[in-house]
């Protein structure tokens, strides 16, 4: 079975700094990997995906990701972040079947 | 124009009772799936239905029976609630194995 780790629980950066987000998978195939935000009291919202072909990703928000098997991670990053980045941003990778696996979450603090 | 939608938003009960919750899509998919997370935010999948056919049905208790009345809808009936079912429950949609279309979460709270 799938799984996703998420080794940084709480990552506080400046606004205008760059952010970088972890994600390692285990999967014996090619992963289909994702990166969903979710802001306070909402729901999660796709920011990229990755299924094959360029291994350098681009998503909404300005954020991009690239994945590297030889080191079976999808790692997130933005170049500048804004205050309204603040959220919850949750890694996953999908199987051949329908069971998404989630990461438990890494917590964007933005400070001014 | 909501893709998911959910309602309630908020649910405050008390233990015991039996309380339901709904969730209408209207992306035209064909699967639906709910969702537990609990308080430290990890997501967990619980069950997923397939035009109107269960095919994801995680370790829950039987307490917990979804029930999708067409493949636009699928609901969450929970009977005799207790405290660690205190979480927030999301619905999702999708059209292939692999994209979740998220509604806005239900908060429900035992006490």
């Amino acid at each position: 079975a799938q799984s996703v780790t998420q080794p940084d629980i709480h990552i506080t950066v400046s606004e205008g700094a760059s952010l970088e987000l972890r994600c390692n998978y285990s999967y014996g195939a090619t992963p289909y990997l994702f990166w969903y935000v979710q802001s306070p009291g909402q729901g999660l919202q796709l920011l990229l995906k990755y299924f094959s072909g360029d291994t350098l990703v681009q998503g909404i928000k300005g954020f991009e990701a690239e994945f590297k098997r030889s080191q079976s991670s999808f790692n997130l990053r933005k170049p500048s972040v804004h205050w309204s980045d603040a959220a919850e941003y949750f890694c996953a990778v999908g199987a051949t079947d329908y069971k998404l696996s989630f990461g438990a979450g890494t917590t964007v603090t933005v400070r001014a | 124009d909501t893709a998911v939608s959910q309602t309630p938003k908020y649910l405050v009960t008390q233990m015991g009772n039996d309380k339901s919750i709904k969730c209408e899509q209207n992306l035209g998919h064909d699967t639906m799936y709910w969702y537990k997370q609990d308080s430290k935010k990890f997501l967990k999948i619980m069950f997923s239905y397939n035009n109107k056919e269960l095919i994801i049905n995680e370790t829950v208790p039987n307490r917990f029976s979804p029930k999708s009345p067409d493949k636009a809808h699928l609901n969450l009936h929970i009977n005799s609630l207790e405290l660690g079912d205190s979480a927030v429950y999301f619905c999702a949609s999708s059209q292939d194995i692999h994209w979740r279309f998220f509604g806005p979460g239900t908060r429900l709270t035992v006490l």
